[in-house]
C-alpha cells in the first residue's frame, strides 16, 4: 500500500537554526506532494505543493521543499526558523485521485 | 469567505450514544473530505465526496460510522453507537476539484474534538 514516512517525530531547535524535515513516500508513479502545517490549536493550512516542473518549490513563510524523484523524497527546509514556526508539520501525497495520504507528522518546537 | 465551518467544536458524550458532526464546505467547492486525527494513527481519511457523491469510503472504520452529503453545502458524519476509541479530532475539508485534475488544495475546517466517555 502507498505510504508516507516522516522519520523525525519531534524536532527541537533554537531560533535562527536551519530546519530540514524528512518526507519519503512509497509509490512509483506520478505523485502530487504537499506540506501542511498545523499551528497549536488551529486547523491545517497548506505550506506548499508540488505538481510538476521545477522540483524546488517555494511556499509561504520562507519554507521550501525539494522533490527528488530518485529518492522518493520531498524534504521541507527553512534556512532560519522563528519561534512562530512552532507547529506540527505534515507531508502528504495524492496519486491519481483527490485522496490525500498523510505522514504521521513532525512536531517542531522552536525556542527563543 | 468564512472558510470550512464545523460544528460542534467540542463534543463530550457517553459510550453508546449517537454523535453527529456537521460540516459546511466553502461555497463553490465540489469535493468534501472527512478526516480523523489521533495520536496513535495520525491523520486518516475516512471518506470523501465529489459533487455530493461518495467516491471513496474505504477509510470508514466500521458500520457504526456513516456519512452523508444531501447537498453541496452540508455534510454530516454520524457515529452510532459511539465508543471510547472513537475519541479523536474530526476534520472536514473541501476543495474545488477540477475536471481531470487531481490533488487540488484542500481547505480544512477547525475540527470537532470528540470525547467518548
Amino acid at each position: 500500500a502507498q505510504s508516507v514516512s516522516q522519520h523525525n517525530h519531534h524536532v527541537i531547535l533554537s531560533e535562527a537554526a536551519s530546519l530540514e524535515l524528512g518526507c519519503n513516500y512509497s509509490y512509483g508513479g506520478t505523485v502530487n506532494l504537499f506540506w501542511y502545517v498545523q499551528y497549536p490549536g488551529q486547523h491545517l493550512q497548506l505550506l506548499l505543493k508540488y505538481f510538476s516542473g521545477d522540483p524546488l518549490v517555494k511556499g509561504i513563510k520562507g519554507f521550501e521543499a525539494e522533490f527528488i524523484k530518485s529518492k522518493f523524497s520531498f524534504n521541507l527546509r527553512k534556512p532560519s526558523v522563528q519561534w512562530s514556526d512552532t507547529a506540527e508539520y505534515f507531508c502528504a501525497v495524492t496519486l491519481d485521485t483527490d485522496k490525500l495520504i498523510f505522514g504521521t507528522g513532525t512536531r517542531l518546537q522552536v525556542f527563543p | 469567505d468564512a472558510g470550512v465551518i464545523q460544528s460542534p467544536r467540542h463534543e463530550v458524550t457517553e459510550m453508546g450514544q449517537e454523535v453527529t458532526l456537521r460540516c459546511k464546505p466553502i461555497s463553490g467547492h465540489n469535493s468534501l473530505f472527512w478526516y480523523r486525527q489521533t495520536m496513535m494513527r495520525g491523520l486518516e481519511l475516512l471518506i470523501y465526496f465529489n459533487n455530493n457523491v461518495p467516491i471513496d469510503d474505504s477509510g470508514m472504520p466500521e458500520d457504526r460510522f456513516s456519512a452523508k452529503m444531501p447537498n453541496a453545502s452540508f455534510s454530516t458524519l454520524k457515529i452510532q453507537p459511539s465508543e471510547p476509541r472513537d475519541s479523536a479530532v474530526y476534520f472536514c475539508a473541501s476543495s474545488l476539484g477540477l475536471r481531470g485534475q487531481f490533488g487540488n488544495e484542500q481547505f480544512f475546517g477547525p475540527g470537532t474534538r470528540l470525547t467518548v466517555l
